[in-house]
């Protein structure tokens, strides 16, 4: 059972648009949530985190927006860039803080 | 350049034999995580140690087995592998920050079995 699902699998957005990743949970006992970007041969990167109490974090073009009630929450890349192309995932944290639960990835690409 | 290594980076070997994968954490990282990440599966937990010490065990096969050692490097055994455990598996360490808790993933070891 996936106890993070993430949407859509792969996403096609011209150069100065907005990239929009969706993610949904169902379990009420995550309490932390991060976004990473992966590159082709790389690890995984922390690219923003939020808590459950925020609705919305904004680090640079990257904006995470939580809604607690419906348990979703999203990444918006705005002014998307071709250096953006890169896998991300989403993912929660179980509450004791010791096991982490990913989304499947979304492959985004950004044409110039 | 996250910090964490891991060895070997690439892994070549044939059904039934048994491997180690190594990683080495962040210095002052005492978490490490160890997640195998396949095309169809995405990134899927395996097992978490903090300072020695089994924290949480994901979707291990009783085939794998892991330990963290005092100091604080970890390792990944793969036994009896068969085809199907062709992956990547990469390791994380992690430290609490002031959101939550940060994961530095390594480059990963991309095993084949043949």
């Amino acid at each position: 059972q996936q106890q993070v699902k993430q949407s859509p699998q792969s996403l096609i957005v011209q150069k100065g648009g907005i990239s929009i990743i969706n993610c949904a949970y169902e379990n009420t006992a995550f309490d932390y949530f991060p976004w990473y970007q992966q590159f082709p041969g790389k690890g995984p990167a922390l690219l923003i985190a939020i808590r459950p109490d925020v609705s919305e974090k904004k680090e640079g073009r990257f904006t995470i927006s939580f809604n607690k009630s419906a348990k979703q929450f999203s990444l918006h890349i705005m002014d998307s860039q071709p250096g953006d192309s890169a896998t991300y995932f989403c993912a929660a944290r179980w509450f004791t803080g010791n096991q982490f639960y990913f989304g499947t990835g979304t492959s985004l690409t950004v044409i110039p | 350049d996250s910090g964490v290594t891991q060895t070997p980076k690439h892994l070549i070997t044939a059904t039934g034999q048994r491997v180690t994968l190594r990683c080495s954490p962040r210095s002052g990282d005492l978490s490490v995580y160890w997640y195998q990440q396949s095309l169809d599966q995405g990134l899927q937990f395996l097992i978490h140690y903090y300072n020695g010490e089994e924290r949480a065990k994901g979707n291990i096969l009783e085939r794998f087995s892991a330990q963290q050692f005092p100091d604080l490097h970890s390792e990944l055994n793969l036994s009896s592998l068969e085809l199907g455990d062709s992956a990547l598996y990469f390791c994380a360490s992690a430290r609490e920050d002031r959101v939550g808790e940060t994961q530095y993933f390594g480059p990963g070891t991309r095993l084949l079995v043949l």
